[in-house]
């Protein structure tokens, strides 16, 4: 299967910092990436679609400008937290769907501590 | 939007059972995808499985798209099942984002 890698694995920084996020397809092109977030025990809760060339699609309730979305190039897309808050602790995980299927996959996460 | 429903939301098993997880959704679909989420948060992928039945191993998968629902088999379970399953949907068109349930957690004892 396809392989989506993330960097930093887990991030701690101080509120008031921002903090990216890399979000990479190793052996794909993906023209659309997404970025979800998790809280313990939930589901995935989708924050965006990350467009190559293009700015990204926010869902509703989420702030464009605290969580600033790059797609540079057909393998990465990057999720920038700006002045991060203790609430903003969280996993975060993209994922791209590969162009003949569809079928999505997946990067291991960034847990995200805001102290 | 799409509605997906999952159940049971937790299931304990002893290793060696067999179980059956499902997934309900609202509208018609032309991706769905199980996945599981290890302890260590990472997705991973089981089957894309829009339609029919499909099986890999100890785990098969069967959805009927006419009926909305999907069912993942997973049998002579193991203590490395553990974890939560879920289940992600997208409708017919050009978006491809996914639609997630809330999942089942799996909790597979020696």
């Amino acid at each position: 299967g396809a392989v989506v890698s993330q960097h930093p694995s887990r991030v701690i920084c101080k509120s008031g910092t921002s903090v990216k996020i890399e979000c990479r397809s190793l052996d794909f092109q993906a023209t659309t990436m997404f970025w979800y977030r998790q809280f313990p025990k939930q589901s995935l809760m989708l924050m965006a679609t990350s467009n190559e060339g293009s700015k990204a699609t926010y869902e509703q309730g989420v702030e464009k400008d605290k969580f600033l979305i790059n797609h540079a190039s057909l393998t990465l897309s990057t999720l920038t937290v700006t002045s991060a808050h203790p609430e903003d602790s969280s996993f975060y995980i993209c994922s791209a769907p590969t162009r003949r299927t569809y079928e999505q996959y997946f990067g291991p996460g960034t847990r995200l501590t805001v102290t | 939007g799409i509605q997906v429903e999952q159940s049971p939301p937790d299931l304990i098993l002893q290793e060696g059972a067999n179980s059956t997880l499902r997934c309900n959704f609202s509208d018609s679909v032309n991706n769905l995808q199980w996945f599981h989420q290890n302890p260590w948060g990472q997705l991973i992928n089981l089957f894309y499985i829009p339609s029919g039945t499909k099986q890999n191993g100890r785990l098969s998968a069967t959805t009927v798209a006419t009926e909305r629902y999907s069912l993942l088999y997973i049998s002579s379970s193991q203590t490395t099942d553990s974890g939560v399953y879920f289940c992600a949907v997208k409708r017919g068109g050009s978006n491809y984002k996914l639609t997630f349930g809330k999942g089942t957690l799996l909790t597979v004892n020696p």
